[in-house]
């Protein structure tokens, strides 16, 4: 199957500083990204979905000024945590999808475990 | 509203026994998509099985097979002589359109756990 990378794999921050990370396709072109937020013994939340080239749509209630999506090509998007608090500690996935040529299946990167103190 | 529901927080079953978890879901759209993935504590999401909402017959891949009934709005997953190794988070997710965008929405997941 389709190979997805995120980096870093963990990062611990210190609380205000801004976090970015990085979900990549390695294999395939990806017309579409999603990006997940995960918190401790509980399910997989969508917070954006990012197409190549224009701006994400954000789920109700992430904050995008927050959340700063970018896709600027078609394998690379990025999810920059910004001025991070104790509260946005999770994990995040990001999954990917190459579209309808593809089957529309989406596969997902390892994660990213973020931990703010 | 849920749209997918997952009621079993917590399965125990036996190594070598067959197990079910169940999944049910809600949409009104009448083309959509069932997914299971299996998430150890690593974290990684796998992919275990695709069934579509117009396929006729259930899918199944490997060990795995999707009980799939559609008047139900039933999805449940079928794990065949269960191992060790099938302990984990196990979550069913719907795939849908959404204002242009196709876009999964997982359930709260069952955690299995295998007894030697």
């Amino acid at each position: 199957g389709a190979v997805v990378s995120q980096h870093p794999s963990w990062v611990i921050c210190k609380s205000g500083t801004s976090v970015k990370i990085e979900c990549r396709s390695l294999d395939f072109q990806a017309t579409t990204m999603f990006w997940y937020r995960q918190f401790p013994k509980q399910s997989l939340m969508l917070m954006a979905t990012s197409n190549e080239g224009s701006k994400a749509t954000y789920e109700q209630g992430v904050e995008k000024d927050k959340f700063l999506i970018n896709h600027a090509s078609l394998t690379l998007s990025t999810l920059t945590v910004t001025s991070a608090h104790p509260e946005d500690s999770s994990f995040y996935i990001c999954s990917a999808t190459p579209g309808l040529a593809g089957g529309n299946e989406q596969f997902f990167g390892p994660g990213t475990r973020l931990t703010v103190l | 509203a849920q749209k997918i529901t997952q009621t079993q927080p917590g399965m125990f079953v036996q190594e070598k026994e067959a197990v079910t978890l169940d999944c049910t879901y809600d949409t009104s759209d009448p083309s959509y998509g069932l997914f299971w993935y299996k998430q150890p504590s690593s974290g990684e999401m796998i992919f275990l099985i695709y069934q579509g909402s117009y396929d006729q017959q259930n899918a199944t891949e490997g060990r795995y097979s999707l009980n799939f009934q559609k008047a139900r709005k039933s999805a449940n997953l079928v794990i065949s002589a269960s191992q060790l190794g099938d302990s984990a988070m196990y979550f069913c997710a719907m795939r849908e359109r959404s204002f242009g965008n196709e876009k999964l929405t997982f359930g709260t997941g069952t955690r299995l756990t295998i007894i030697p």
